[in-house]
This record gives structure tokens, sequence and C-alpha cells, in this order.
């Protein structure tokens, strides 16, 4: 099976634009989870969807969304870019098939990231 | 909320040595995964292992729930080894939350 593939791998903004990132899981995988790494924070999770929903949400402002299409592809938007949102984004895809209003407990697999710089 | 502790912070071998990576979490879990990142910022999915031992070619894994950690075992390291080890926990009793990521055991094998 393919992996996790995350467009683009490189982005470089200026503050105050607005970008789109893109993750498609792997086949037959219906759980999205986003997360951004930075040196000084480390790994954060920003939001899960599954099946189209917003399941689980990480403590980020509301710059940040998300959404999940019908065929588990799912899409990260950040407006009004600010200096401190470069890092590095990270998708993860799996199964999904945790309890329901938790975060699934099996497997995610990480995608390559897309490095995302503000200047 | 939870906390996940990873020791040491920095590890540095010469090819052949064997290692010992720790992970200590403060709550109970239903959810313990070990990564490693590559120079390149991949993370690699090494064990799924809430609980348990797992071994696969040279690594191997133990968490032990009860007492809230988990090893991660490297042995006779080689340069490619290298890299970030991230272990990452889920929380049973905190509904919403997702993949908790200790802060990471960064290691150097040299030749």
């Amino acid at each position: 099976k393919a992996g996790v593939t995350q467009t683009p791998r490189y982005l470089i903004k200026t503050r105050g634009q607005q970008v789109t990132l893109s993750c498609s899981p792997i086949s037959g995988h219906r759980s999205v989870s986003w997360y951004q790494q930075t040196p000084g924070q480390g790994l954060q999770f920003l939001f899960e969807y599954f099946s189209e929903t917003q399941r689980n949400k990480g403590n980020f402002p509301g710059r940040f969304s998300g959404r999940q299409f019908s065929n588990s592809r799912s899409e990260m938007n950040v407006s009004t870019l600010e200096l401190g949102d470069s890092a590095l984004y990270l998708c993860a895809s799996s199964l999904g098939l945790g309890l329901a209003g938790t975060l699934n407990t099996d497997t995610q697999y990480f995608g390559p990231g897309t490095r995302l710089t503000v200047l | 909320g939870i906390q996940v502790e990873q020791s040491p912070p920095d590890l540095i071998l010469q090819e052949g040595a064997n290692s010992t990576l720790r992970c200590n979490f403060s709550d109970s879990v239903n959810n313990l995964q070990w990564f490693h990142q590559n120079p390149w910022g991949q993370l690699i999915n090494l064990f799924y292992i809430p609980s348990g031992t797992k071994q696969n070619g040279r690594l191997s894994a133990t968490t032990v729930a009860t007492e809230r950690y988990s090893l991660l075992y490297i042995s006779s390291s080689q340069t490619t080894d290298s890299g970030v080890y991230f272990c990452a926990v889920e929380p049973t009793n905190q509904a919403g939350t997702a993949l908790i990521f200790g802060k990471g055991t960064t290691l150097s094998v040299s030749s």
C-alpha cells in the first residue's frame, strides 16, 4: 500500500497570508490527524477528522482549521499567518476504530510533512 | 494533563553498541507508540505497544502499563539508527485528546 502523502513538501509564505496543506491517507484509513512540530513546543496535536467530521481538536487558535473529504483526504488551512506558525506540519492516518468521542486506539502512520516557513 | 517524559534526552554511541531508551507517563493510556524521526523529518512507526513486549529485528520494546513506563531497546546500533526517538501516548481518561508526545531522545551513532 502507498503511504501517507502530503503536499506541498515545502512552502514559504509571508505574514498575513493564508495557506492550505493537503494530506492523502493510506487507502482504507478513515481517520486523519494533524500535528505541528516546532523546536520549542515539540509535537502538538491540532485536530483529527473521521468520516468527514472533526472528532477531536487540540489547543490551537481558530486561525487553524481543517476539513476532510468523502475520499478521506484532508486539508488544513491557516489564515493570517504569523511568524510563530513556521513549523513542520505532519499528517497521520489510521483506521480510526476507536470509541466514539475519543481518538482511535490503533496505529497512526505519519506522512513526510510539510515544512512551512513564514517570513 | 498527562505528562510524558523520555530519557535520556541525548545519547551518543559507537556503532555496535546497545542502548535502552525510557518513556515514563503519568496516567493510564490505551495507546502507546514509539517513533523514529529521521533527519528529513519523517516519523517512522516502530511499535504500537500499549502493553507487553514486541520485537522487530534489532529493536524491541516493552511496556509495563501498571507501572506506567515503556522501554525501547536498540541492539548492535548502526549509523542509520541516528535520529530522534519519540514515545507518544493516548490517555485513557481524556476524551478528545490525541497522541501526546514526549520531547524525544536524540541518538547519534558514529562509525
